[in-house]
């Protein structure tokens, strides 16, 4: 079965609005959940590091104010899409390491359409 | 820094083998590999760690040059299913993330 979950799969929203999706471990607790965008054919591109009880680490060129990560437990982290606009429209996955074997397990990733 | 993945893009027939590079400037502390068919998040295929690991399952094999900084994976008679996109992703000591390649796009013919 998935060791991370990620909800919802699929989401289409209108310009404007935000969207949160939610990235939850399993089967062990995760204190640093990773979120990754990829756009069709390309790479997973790392957004931020997201750290249980501390703010999120951004990557360059990564908008804190417009992708929101919150971390509130050892199994769940979010990422709201704020104000979202047609360019923002891609496949956004999570990713997290167990700690003991360092193996990285991705959520089944969230595909948004913004019209 | 993106690790550089070799070739991008490979056309197979079913039976025959393939082998995809991955390489860095930067000094490895380990690299992961998976593969992700359309649509799907990736699947994680094998972790190698410092100090010059091989390791295999089944017909896909992996290997880590420290000295290099270079990861080779081994598809060895290779079946349909094998088809997708394949990723290496690096890390660093100390680090918990991971940075990607751009990726090889595997095609397996009948």
């Amino acid at each position: 079965g998935a060791v991370v979950s990620q909800h919802p799969s699929w989401v289409i929203c209108k310009s404007g609005t935000s969207v949160k999706i939610e990235c939850r471990s399993l089967d062990f607790q995760a204190t640093t959940m990773f979120w990754y965008r990829q756009f069709p054919k390309q790479s997973l591109m790392l957004m931020a590091t997201s750290n249980e009880g501390s703010k999120a680490t951004y990557e360059q060129g990564v908008e804190k104010d417009k992708f929101l990560i919150n971390h509130a437990s050892l199994t769940l982290s979010t990422l709201t899409v704020t104000s979202a606009h047609p360019e923002d429209s891609s496949f956004y996955i999570c990713s997290a390491r167990d700690p003991g074997q360092g193996k990285a397990f991705f959520g089944q990733g969230t595909r948004l359409t913004v019209v | 820094q993106q690790p550089v993945q070799s070739p991008q893009a490979v056309i197979l027939r079913e039976g025959e083998d393939a082998v995809i590079n991955c390489s860095s400037s930067k000094a490895l502390y380990s690299v992961h590999w998976y593969r992700q068919k359309h649509g799907e998040a990736p699947v994680f295929l094998m972790i190698l760690l410092k100090g010059g690991e091989q390791k295999g399952h089944d017909k896909i094999s992996a290997s880590f040059n420290e000295k290099k900084q270079q990861s080779s994976l081994y598809l060895t008679a290779s079946q349909l299913s094998y088809s997708g996109t394949y990723f290496c992703g690096t890390g660093l000591q100390g680090a918990q993330k991971l940075v990607f390649g751009q990726g090889t796009r595997l095609t397996i013919n009948p």
